[in-house]
């Protein structure tokens, strides 16, 4: 069954300090996987698909599939930053529903 | 951009009630949609996949006589909780697909947030 762990309720970093948030996933195909992000009173919005390979907000992501984690890194945290970040994977073959990890609360402090 | 629109987006109601919540895409058909639960500050647990034309497809441990979902047409489903109860209150979450594909892109709703006294 699909799975997305993520170890940490709550991380709490410094202006300036570099962020890792961390995501397992547990498949036995090729899922797609994805980081959103939901701040104070909004919608969930998508920051990151795997498939994209691409740096938005100053934050990347790498699936490494020997590891099967997808882990959210910025160099530099900015207090805007601070928000609830799901990771979620969607698989093809089980109609495309995407399954979110835990959450977990970033809060950058000034 | 795609937009898909809840509503409402807060209802307060009494236990033993019944509460339609509605999920629109505005600008795209969705022959899909999802429908999650969200806990403060905790996982959306997905509850059921909704597809037009056809019976929801519910997950594990949902009770699909107390959450019935309609999708009548390529822009609308509805979420009704029947005989609401206090640990029924919560935040309930949509999701459309746009497009036929399990990798077609997802967009969520704002939600609504359901208290029951």
């Amino acid at each position: 069954a699909q799975r997305v762990t993520q170890p940490e309720k709550l991380l709490s970093v410094f202006k300036g300090a570099p962020v890792e948030l961390k995501c397992n996933y547990s498949y036995s195909g090729s899922p797609e996987l994805f980081w959103y992000v939901q701040y104070s009173r909004q919608r969930l919005q998508l920051l990151l698909r795997h498939i994209s390979r691409e740096s938005i907000k100053g934050f990347t992501a790498d699936l490494n599939k020997g590891e099967t984690s997808f882990h959210l890194k910025k160099p530099f945290a900015q207090e805007e930053d601070s928000a609830m970040y799901y990771c979620a994977s969607r698989s093809y073959n089980q109609g495309g529903k995407l399954i979110f990890g835990q959450g977990t609360e970033l809060s950058v402090k000034p | 951009g795609a937009v898909v629109s809840q509503h409402p987006s807060w209802v307060i109601c009494k236990s033993g009630t019944s509460v339609k919540i509605e999920c629109r895409s505005l600008d795209f058909q969705a022959t899909t949609m999802f429908w999650y639960r969200q806990f403060p500050k905790q996982s959306l647990m997905l509850m059921a996949t909704s597809n037009e034309g056809s019976k929801a497809t519910y997950e594990q441990g949902v009770e699909k006589d107390k959450f019935l979902i309609n999708h009548a047409s390529l822009t609308l489903s509805t979420l009704t909780v029947t005989s609401a109860h206090p640990e029924d209150s919560s935040f309930y979450i949509c999701s459309a697909r746009d497009g036929q594909g399990g990798n077609s892109p997802l967009h969520f709703g704002n939600g609504t947030r359901l208290t029951v006294t």
